[in-house]
């Protein structure tokens, strides 16, 4: 089975802290997706990566930054954390001729107070 | 663009009711579709996906979906509800690019009632 981890269920930080949210898969997938969960809203792609110090931004970049060093590790930071960036944070990771089909982590939920 | 629509935000069935989450999509080449269900406090696992073979689909947990080219649509469907269904349920598909993204509707999320 695919799996695809998560650092933190639950992370609790303050304003002004720099966050590292990170996401580690055991199956060699080439492609790696942060997005951030609202109610409301769905998901939304903040980052992505094809292959290992390749990055894309999403549909939502700002006040976000990622790092790719090792092909099975993706990292998400927050430079400086603000309150509307408390949110459910999901990553995920896929490989080139499986359909695009996606596999999920369990995902972080963030708060910043 | 592309994009996913799915009608209803929320859907409410009674327990042993059938089950129907409405999807529709835009795309001007065959697209890949699928639909993900998210439990609370979970990420995103795979019900079902259609790869252009049979138009319908059958998934897991006795879920199916059909794909309907003159519609464009993909809508999800059980025939009778559990409890354990209720849950968010994503539609999704491939986009059309090289940049190996999904395109995501809003989310359904369905309440089973006793």
């Amino acid at each position: 089975d695919v799996k695809v981890t998560q650092s933190s269920r639950y992370l609790v930080k303050r304003t002004g802290e720099k966050v590292f949210l990170e996401c580690v898969q055991d199956m060699d997938h080439e492609n790696m997706f942060w997005y951030r969960q609202d109610p409301g809203l769905g998901l939304r792609l903040i980052y992505f990566s094809y292959d290992v110090k390749m990055k894309e931004k999403g549909d939502i970049p700002e006040g976000y930054s990622v790092s790719r060093e090792k092909k099975e590790r993706f990292s998400l930071i927050l430079e400086s954390a603000s309150t509307n960036q408390t949110s459910m944070y999901l990553c995920a990771s896929s490989s080139p001729g499986r359909y695009n089909e996606q596999f999920f982590g369990p995902g972080t939920r963030l708060t910043v107070l | 663009a592309q994009s996913v629509t799915q009608l209803g935000s929320h859907v409410s069935v009674s327990e042993g009711a059938l089950v129907l989450l409405r999807c529709n999509y835009s795309s001007s080449v065959p697209p890949y579709l699928f639909w993900y269900v998210q439990y609370p406090n979970q990420g995103l696992q795979l019900l079902l996906k259609y790869t252009s073979a049979a138009t319908l689909v059958k998934g897991i947990n006795g879920f199916e979906a059909e794909f309907k080219k003159s519609e464009t649509s993909f809508h999800l469907t059980k025939p009778s509800a559990h409890m354990s269904d209720a849950a968010e349920y994503f539609c999704a598909v491939s986009a059309q690019d090289s940049s190996y993204k999904l395109i995501f509707g809003s989310g359904t999320r369905l309440l089973v009632r006793p």
